[in-house]
């Protein structure tokens, strides 16, 4: 059974400072990895799509990589702001290909 | 519309009551599926549908919920007999394709309180 996990589970940085989430998944067998943000009472918002055959993408200040045969992926933040304070979550398919499975989030802080 | 919507936003359901959740995908997406995500966890699956039919619904906790989606475009999520485990945000999400090559893009959630 597919198992993702996320460290760590909170984070506090000072506003400017490059920071790395980490993501890890038992099953290596997986379509694509997706990060996601969720803000508190909302849902979520897809950050960085991963094809399996892709080693990483990036977007703005992000950047995410994925080491299929390890398991394991990042997101990078650089130069952190206030406005990224929220949960970061990080899902992978499900063997079927038919649904994600998510890790338990990382919840970040970013103070000014 | 712009986005996925879901509605009611939230919902307070006394112990033993039938609830219905409904969740509009993004017009022309033709996968739509179901999480629930309980308070400091991250979502968990519940059901996906491909248009009209539903192909996966192993993540249904039990034969209380149930989903439906007649006519491959809203979809409604019903739970039987709530109970105060059944607490929980229930979130909808669609994609263009099929399969999972495609980005979800995900509803704000119906948060559900059963009391």
């Amino acid at each position: 059974k597919q198992e993702v996990t996320q460290i760590p589970a909170a984070l506090s940085v000072p506003e400017g400072e490059n920071l790395v989430l980490n993501c890890s998944f038992t099953d290596s067998a997986i379509y694509n990895l997706q990060w996601f943000r969720q803000d508190p009472g909302k849902g979520l918002t897809s950050l960085l799509l991963i094809q399996s055959s892709q080693r990483e993408q990036t977007s703005g200040r992000l950047n995410a990589s994925l080491d299929k045969s390890s398991g394991r992926s990042t997101l990078y933040i650089a130069a952190s702001q206030p406005g990224d304070s929220a949960t970061y979550l990080c899902a992978v398919t499900n063997q079927a290909g038919t649904a994600l499975i998510f890790g338990k989030g990382t919840t970040l802080s970013v103070s000014s | 519309g712009a986005g996925v919507s879901q509605s009611p936003r939230y919902k307070v359901a006394k112990r033993g009551q039938d609830v219905a959740l409904r969740c509009d995908p993004i017009s022309g997406h033709v996968s739509l599926f179901w999480y629930q995500q309980a308070l400091g966890q991250g979502p968990e699956f519940l059901t996906y549908f491909q248009n009209e039919a539903q192909l996966d619904k192993s993540g249904l906790p039990s034969d209380r919920f149930f989903a439906e989606r007649p006519e491959g475009s809203v979809s409604t999520l019903k739970i039987q007999r709530t109970q105060q485990e059944d607490s929980a945000v229930y979130l909808c999400a669609s994609s263009q394709e099929g399969g999972l090559s495609y980005e979800q893009y995900f509803g704000p959630g119906t948060r559900l309180t059963v009391t």
